[in-house]
């Protein structure tokens, strides 16, 4: 069983639209979380870290369910620049090491 | 802050031969360097773990005497991959953690071994 699971995709969606990704992860004892966006043959970069009362950053809005051990991300009004692999990444706490999903691919058409 | 310089972008070796690829923080002062690997269209997987000074711990399947890493400064870290074979063929991304700038992520090498 994967420690961390999303679904791959890929989601196709529109301009305008809002989508919606999620991610479980297996440890109960994870202390942090986090999505990361990662483009084609680049290195993964932090969207936004995933706190326990929910945060947003301007279109995107990310929640964390300690009890389901669920994590999502809510895109709204996409752009075409959105269009990335999106990496839902969890620290496990032993060590400060990175545990990344597999990533769901988000490709935004005009 | 927070840069982070990892050389080559990209590399093609023949089988059979060593690759080094380097990872510095510019910045900062990095106690602790992970290895990630990404093969296509696949997830980053941790490779090892090393500490400014110590050896490297490395995740189960990952031959530690094919990939040296070296951590001899908190500024640089070093992954050679030796007697490389076609399926080495990875994208490496170095990991910098330390001087309170979280996780940070180099650049990535793409290695292809013919």
């Amino acid at each position: 069983r994967k420690e961390v699971e999303q679904d791959p995709g890929p989601f196709n969606v529109p301009e305008g639209a809002t989508v919606a990704f999620n991610c479980t992860y297996s440890n109960s004892a994870s202390q942090s979380f986090f999505w990361y966006r990662q483009d084609c043959r680049k290195e993964p970069k932090l969207l936004m870290s995933v706190y326990s009362s929910g945060n947003e950053d301007g279109r995107f809005t990310a929640q964390l369910n300690r009890a389901s051990q669920y994590i999502s991300l809510l895109i709204r009004d996409s752009k075409l620049s959105d269009s990335a692999t999106y990496l839902c990444v969890v620290n496990e706490g032993a060590g400060n090491m990175l545990t990344f999903g597999g990533g769901t691919r988000l490709m935004v058409k005009p | 802050g927070a840069v982070v310089s990892q050389h080559p972008s990209w590399v093609i070796c023949k089988s059979g031969t060593s690759v080094k690829i380097e990872c510095r923080s510019l910045d900062f002062q990095a106690t602790t360097m992970f290895w990630y690997r990404q093969f296509p269209k696949q997830s980053l997987m941790l490779m090892a773990t090393s500490n400014e000074g110590s050896k490297a711990t490395y995740e189960q399947g990952v031959e530690k005497d094919k990939f040296l890493i070296n951590h001899a400064s908190l500024t640089l870290s070093t992954l050679t991959v030796t007697s490389a074979h076609p399926e080495d063929s990875s994208f490496y991304i170095c990991s910098p953690f330390g001087g309170g700038y979280g996780y940070t992520f180099g650049s990535g090498t793409r290695l292809t071994v013919v």
